[in-house]
């Protein structure tokens, strides 16, 4: 069982739709959880950065863990074309970005106009 | 928020050579480095950490020898990939960690390795 798991998709939802974005992991060690957006053949770019249980929002972004589930989730409400993009999630057992980070695959996501 | 840049962009090369990646924080000091590898369809996988002064510490699984890091100064670390072959083909992404912005880590634009 890998320590990350993410469905690499594509997913494909019309312009305007709230989407779900979905990882599971394995190591109950991980305690800072990420979302990232990578556009093809770019770096990762950050989006949100979570601590622990709990939902974090930023804008049109809502970012959700549970620890005890050790299940994390992006939501992105209404969706552009321009959230057409591989959305990453990652983490890490301690803050600061002392460590490396643990990625899923990524999603990609594909917004129709 | 901060800038990493990296160079090259891009490289192809022989199966043999060694190719040489920079890896430069733009507007911050950065004491730590990291390094990715990431395949087609692949997560991105962390290689090594470098840290500004010290020896690299590399992931299991990732031979020291044919990845080399160095560190040598705030701003730069360079990964050199020692007598590159075919499967060494892959995109290397570095991140460098700035303290002044809650510690996050910043990416670069990765390198597109290619070894023919």
């Amino acid at each position: 069982q890998k320590e990350v798991e993410q469905d690499p998709g594509p997913l494909s939802v019309p312009e305007g739709a709230i989407v779900s974005l979905n990882c599971t992991y394995s190591n109950s060690a991980f305690q800072y959880f990420m979302w990232y957006r990578q556009y093809s053949r770019k770096g990762p770019e950050l989006l949100m950065y979570t601590y622990s249980s709990g939902n974090k929002e930023d804008g049109r972004f809502t970012a959700q863990v549970d620890k005890s589930s050790k299940y994390i989730s992006l939501f992105i409400r209404d969706s552009q074309p321009s959230d057409s993009a591989t959305y990453l999630c990652a983490m890490s057992e301690t803050g600061g970005g002392a460590d490396g980070l643990t990625f899923g695959k990524g999603t990609h996501l594909i917004i129709q106009p | 928020g901060a800038v990493v840049s990296q160079h090259p962009s891009r490289v192809i090369c022989k199966s043999g050579t060694s190719v040489k990646i920079e890896c430069r924080s733009l507007d911050f000091q950065a004491t730590t480095m990291f390094w990715y590898r990431q395949f087609p369809k692949q997560s991105l996988m962390l290689m090594a950490t470098s840290n500004e002064g010290s020896k690299a510490t590399y992931e299991q699984g990732v031979e020291k020898d044919k990845f080399l890091i160095n560190h040598a100064s705030l701003t730069l670390s360079t990964l050199t990939v020692t007598s590159a072959h075919p499967e060494d083909s892959s995109f290397y992404i570095c991140s460098a960690r700035d303290t002044s912005s809650y510690n996050e880590q910043f990416f670069g634009p990765g390198t597109r390795l290619t070894v023919l």
